[in-house]
């Protein structure tokens, strides 16, 4: 039972435009929600988060939205950079501090 | 702080063998986390400890998988007769308890990746 959900494995974006990677989740007990960002042979890193109880937080170029009547949240990074090619990993936690990840996007920015 | 430690990076061994990996957290964390990750996949979460209480356990894993934190610090996760769906990299992570529950931010190490042959 895939409780967080990335749909699209892959996104390829040019530098300066917006970068949007998306996530879905199933559970409504989740009390935050986080991305995490996989550069190969690191582990993950985590880039931002948003409690359940809000819609929209923001750190610097990256932004997320969470849509909680869609169950749906996503990242938006403006100016998207090559230095931003990662892959990206939306998470939620549970009340018991439990992190359930999505299966990753792997976003590309191309100079 | 050198940050959340693995040992070791990289382990090959055959089928029905077993294995241990070490994870180091950051000092004073209290909280510690296992996940495994597979090609393409996210991090599954195998188990996780409050000091040295194991608070709950995957129903993914089997019996062959168990996970300790003796002294709630450092922590071993031990693979019984090693099959070689357990190929895998095996990630650590820690936090302290009021950060999980305030961003839910956990620190993870760069893994131990195993290869069972």
């Amino acid at each position: 039972d895939q409780q967080v959900k990335q749909n699209s494995p892959s996104l390829s974006v040019q530098e300066g435009r917006i970068s949007i990677l998306n996530c879905d989740y199933t559970n409504s007990m989740f009390d935050y929600f986080l991305w995490y960002k996989k550069y190969p042979a690191e582990g993950p890193t985590f880039l931002i988060s948003i409690s359940s109880i809000k819609d929209k937080n923001e750190d610097g170029r990256f932004t997320v939205f969470l849509n909680k009547s869609a169950k749906h949240l996503s990242l938006h990074i403006v100016p998207s950079q090559p230095g931003d090619s990662a892959v990206y990993f939306c998470a939620a936690i549970t009340k018991g501090g439990k992190l359930i990840f999505g299966q990753g996007t792997e976003l590309s920015v191309k100079p | 702080d050198t940050g959340v430690s693995q040992d070791p990076r990289h382990k090959i061994t055959k089928r029905g063998q077993n294995v241990t990996f070490r994870c180091d957290p950051i000092s004073e964390h209290n909280r510690l986390y296992w996940y495994r990750q597979t090609l393409g996949q996210g991090p599954e979460f195998l188990t996780y400890f409050q000091n040295e209480a194991q608070l709950e356990k995957s129903r993914l894993l089997s019996d062959r998988f168990s996970a300790e934190r003796p002294k709630g610090s450092f922590s071993t996760l031990e693979i019984q007769r090693t099959e070689q769906g357990d190929s895998a990299m095996y990630l650590c992570a820690s936090s302290l308890v009021a950060a999980v529950r305030g961003t839910g931010e956990l620190f993870f190490g760069e893994g131990s990746r195993l290869t069972v042959l």
